[in-house]
């Protein structure tokens, strides 16, 4: 069975601060694409940023990176200069290409950013 | 551009009833996928469609039903409600197949449904 796990339940941090999620995934494929989503309490699943598998890159946008270690199945991701707007339910997600694209999960990770 | 509209966002029903829950995705995506959100099971994928297809069904019980019809709005129906199936219900619309991975999905704000 393909599963994601993020193994940090909540996490807080002050505002400016550099935070790192951690998520991790369990997988025979090697084509497929991972996702980190946002869900800020207005409930909305927000795309924060994606990867493709064969992309040895990690992907970047604006303050949000990831390091991405295929050999690993890891898929962190980091958010630089923390923002009170960054406080959300964040999830890892991935997605095989054989099932249609379809989505498969972690648990996700509270994110507090404090004053 | 307007974003992906679920209908209604809160909803209370009893057990044994049923619930019909809509979703209007965005302009020109024809993919509709539902999801359902609890504390304890976290993210579940229960179906998708794509032109009024069922291209994939998730690991649920057949009470879960759905449809896609010809402007891509798709209904989610669930009969014979258990208090089990209090969750939010999300709904999310892509453009189709290999464009999934470029943009990702794009999801309404859910319904949330509370069964007592």
């Amino acid at each position: 069975a393909q599963t994601v796990t993020q193994s940090q339940p909540e996490m807080s941090v002050q505002e400016a601060e550099t935070v790192t999620l951690s998520c991790t995934y369990d997988t025979s494929e090697s084509n497929y694409y991972l996702f980190w989503y946002k869900q800020p309490p207005s409930r909305q699943m927000i795309l924060v940023i994606r990867q493709e598998a064969y992309k040895q890159q990690n992907a970047t946008e604006n303050r949000f990176s990831v390091n991405f270690q295929k050999a690993a199945k890891s898929f962190s991701l980091k958010i630089s200069d923390s923002q009170l707007g960054d406080t959300a339910m964040y999830f890892c997600a991935f997605s095989p290409m054989d099932s249609n694209y379809q989505l498969i999960w972690g648990a996700g990770t509270k994110l507090i950013i404090k004053p | 551009k307007a974003g992906v509209t679920q209908t209604p966002r809160y909803l209370i029903k009893t057990r044994g009833q049923q619930v019909t829950l809509s979703c209007s995705p965005i302009s020109g995506h024809r993919s509709v996928s539902w999801y359902q959100q609890t504390p304890g099971q976290g993210l579940q994928f229960l179906f998708e469609y794509f032109s009024e297809t069922q291209r994939n069904k998730g690991n649920f019980p057949g009470r879960f039903s759905g449809r896609q019809f010809s402007n891509s709005r798709s209904e989610m129906n669930v009969s014979t409600l258990e208090l089990g199936d209090s969750a939010l219900y999300l709904c999310a619309s892509s453009v189709f197949g290999q464009a999934v991975a470029n943009y990702g999905y794009t999801f309404g704000s859910g319904t949330r449904l509370t069964v007592v």
